[in-house]
């Protein structure tokens, strides 16, 4: 019974296209996540939301939109994919926001 | 100290022995220190969240100190096993609600 489970896993796409990346907790908590995993292996926050309400938005391009329709849920929808955008992208959640966060499997994400 | 720094990058023990890693961290408007074990191929997982100066967590061989006046914390593995092999992330967050930091990560490798 995963905790945080993300779909697809795998994504392969041509530059241009739209995609999302769905994210889905059965914990409870109230803050989830996104984080990128950069070619450097950094992870670097992108959004934060509390209760279905963005309290994180770091610079990140406008193409990228996260989407909370529940607290149990948090979306992330990408248009007009770059080649840069290739990338594992990680989500997470934690009970409050300054709580431990519990990551999902990542999904990888390769722009041709 | 403006980033959340890791040291060293990679390690290579031999079973059996104990380690150690440091994480710095900037040591103003200091809020939480955290330590994650990212297995390759899986997500990672906490293994501590601290707050307060001097403080000292264990679980089983591993445990980790606080400084936060000085800005670093250390992580401890006493009697190293393979299954130990992974990279220990630690994360800094300034503020209750603002964003988890992280570092590059110390990538342990435990060989027989």
């Amino acid at each position: 019974d995963t905790a945080v489970s993300q779909t697809p896993k795998y994504l392969v796409t041509q530059m241009g296209n739209d995609k999302s990346i769905k994210c889905e907790q059965n914990l409870g908590h109230d803050t989830m996540y996104w984080y990128k995993q950069d070619s450097k292996k950094f992870l670097k926050i992108m959004f934060s939301y509390n209760n279905k309400e963005l309290i994180i938005n770091e610079t990140v391009p406008n193409r990228f939109s996260p989407k909370s329709p529940d607290k149990a849920h948090l979306n992330l929808h990408i248009n007009s994919l770059e080649l840069g955008d290739s990338a594992v992208y990680f989500c997470a959640s934690s009970y409050i926001s300054a709580g431990e966060l519990f990551f999902g499997e990542g999904s990888r994400l390769t722009v041709l | 100290i403006l980033n959340v720094e890791q040291s060293p990058q990679s390690l290579h023990v031999q079973e059996g022995d104990s380690t150690n890693f440091t994480c710095s961290f900037p040591s103003s408007n200091f809020y939480a220190l955290h330590w994650y074990r990212w297995e390759t191929a899986k997500s990672p997982e906490a293994l501590f969240v601290m707050t307060l100066n001097g403080d000292e967590k264990k679980k089983g061989r591993i445990s980790a100190t606080l400084n936060t006046k000085e800005g670093y914390s250390y992580l401890y593995i006493k009697g190293s096993q393979p299954e130990d092999s992974a990279t220990y992330l630690c994360a800094s967050r300034t503020g209750t609600a603002s964003k988890l930091t992280f570092g590059t990560g110390t990538r342990l490798q435990v060989t027989l």
